[in-house]
């Protein structure tokens, strides 16, 4: 268990829809990351966000948005949903000081139909 | 850019073989380098990192060496295990104190008793 978690693990939704995936860091880190892994484009980095602020940009789409929160979880903000951001997407925490591992939680499966 | 580029998968090897994957990276500066893994249904591990060249990280039985002169760091391991069956992804992290990581596509591991 890497103290990383998210939810839903699982979700299924219609094209345009929107959805939200929430993500809790481990305690003590304060910075947030997410990932989406999709069989075609692998694992790109989205955003991160250290300590309520963004604070890189990666592939995001505009469609997509993300805040941190005073308690330090974060949530991801999909919206017009299209099938091709059917994906594994993943957040992950550091203590965002020098070069730390960065810990992953166990994904939210992203379906859309 | 950064980059990381990993051997083509799958690997399919049988138990006690010796496992070498690939993995050579294209970054600016001083990049620390990561393998994690990825255990079916799992999220990523780190499996082991090294932050500057000629470390060699190391767990499980798994080796790499950051190799500046050929921008490398290969997965090695002297006898594989049915367990070591998983995705394993190089990834590094192009600058000091940040935790974006460029992730290389990933080589799915089989092995068979």
């Amino acid at each position: 268990d890497s103290g990383v978690t998210q939810t839903p693990k699982h979700l299924i939704t219609a094209t345009g829809q929107r959805v939200t995936l929430r993500c809790s860091p481990r305690s003590g880190d304060l910075s947030v990351y997410w990932y989406q892994q999709s069989l075609d484009q692998g694992l790109q980095f989205l955003i991160q966000y250290y300590n309520g602020e963004e604070r890189a940009k990666g592939n995001i789409l505009e469609r997509f948005s993300a805040q941190q929160f005073p308690d330090l979880h974060s949530e991801l903000n999909l919206s017009s949903l299209e099938l091709g951001d059917s994906a594994l997407y993943f957040c992950a925490s550091s203590v965002a000081r020098g070069n730390t591992e960065a810990f992953f939680g166990q994904g939210t499966r992203l379906t859309v139909v | 850019g950064n980059s990381v580029t990993q051997m083509e998968g799958p690997v399919t090897l049988s138990e006690e073989a010796f496992l070498t994957i690939n993995c050579t990276y294209t970054a600016t500066g001083y990049p620390s380098l990561f393998w994690y893994v990825q255990y079916p249904g799992e999220g990523l591990q780190l499996l082991l990192k090294a932050t500057k060249a000629d470390d060699k990280g190391s767990n499980k039985g798994f080796e790499a060496t950051y190799r500046k002169e050929t921008t490398s760091f290969h997965l090695e391991k002297g006898s594989v295990q049915v367990s070591d069956s998983a995705v394993y992804f190089c990834a590094l992290s192009p600058i000091q104190g940040a935790q974006k990581l460029v992730f290389g596509q990933g080589t799915r591991l089989t092995i068979n008793p």
